[in-house]
């Protein structure tokens, strides 16, 4: 199957800081999520991302399909930021509607 | 409100028990899903339903039991777990249109405890 790969695992930054989320996949596909999971876990979906350039306040994300990867950044992070961010993606060869998720990277933002 | 619920937000139950998960979608989309989060281990998909036919059932074991009598609300059904089956068990929805499915919503949630 499909490799969904996360980095950094874990992050600690400033309040204030500026961040880069880096995620890898192995295959080519048609659906790829950036979700944020806080600390009594809810997910909310960040974006709905399988190629191109989004922005969503402090948050934007960029998939470069053909070299199969995501970045997301976060800009000025805040302390509500902190929690735990999943890329999901779904194989364009795969029967069925079926997310896989990464590893996630976990974010600490500290006052 | 992500227009996901979840019931029970938590569950204690011994191996022998028998109980059930609900979840509910307010947002008009024809997919459902049940997804289990362990400690240290990234989410996996137990079952999805599109249209209310199951496509998907990630070899999940007999134990878990999922029902979806509509398109709004999906059940899962446990008996004899184990105690390895702790964890948060996550129900979401989304739009599908062919192989293709699009932004998915989740619940708060459901912690389960097996005892």
């Amino acid at each position: 199957g499909i490799q969904v790969e996360q980095s950094p695992p874990d992050l600690i930054l400033q309040e204030g800081a500026n961040s880069t989320l880096r995620c890898n996949f192995s295959d080519s596909v048609n659906n790829l999520q950036w979700f944020h999971q806080n600390p009594w876990g809810q997910l909310i979906n960040l974006f709905y991302i399988p190629s191109g350039t989004k922005q969503n306040g402090r948050l934007s994300a960029t998939t470069v399909a053909t070299e199969r990867y995501s970045l997301l950044y976060i800009s000025s992070s805040q302390t509500t930021d902190s929690g735990v961010y999943f890329c999901a993606v779904e194989m364009i060869k795969a029967a069925g509607n079926k997310l896989t998720f990464g590893g996630g990277t976990r974010v600490l933002v500290k006052p | 409100e992500t227009g996901v619920t979840q019931t029970p937000r938590h569950l204690v139950m011994g191996m022998t028990n028998k109980k059930s998960l609900k979840c509910e979608q307010h947002l008009g989309h024809n997919a459902m899903y049940w997804y289990k989060q362990s400690a240290k281990k990234p989410l996996e998909l137990m079952f999805v339903y599109n249209f209310k036919e199951q496509t998907e059932n990630n070899s999940v074991p007999s134990r878990f039991s999922p029902e979806c009598p509509n398109s709004s609300h999906l059940f899962l059904h446990l008996h004899t777990l184990q105690p390895e089956d702790s964890a948060l068990y996550l129900c979401a929805s989304s739009h599908v249109y062919g192989r293709s499915s699009y932004e998915q919503y989740f619940g708060p949630g459901t912690r389960l405890t097996v005892t």
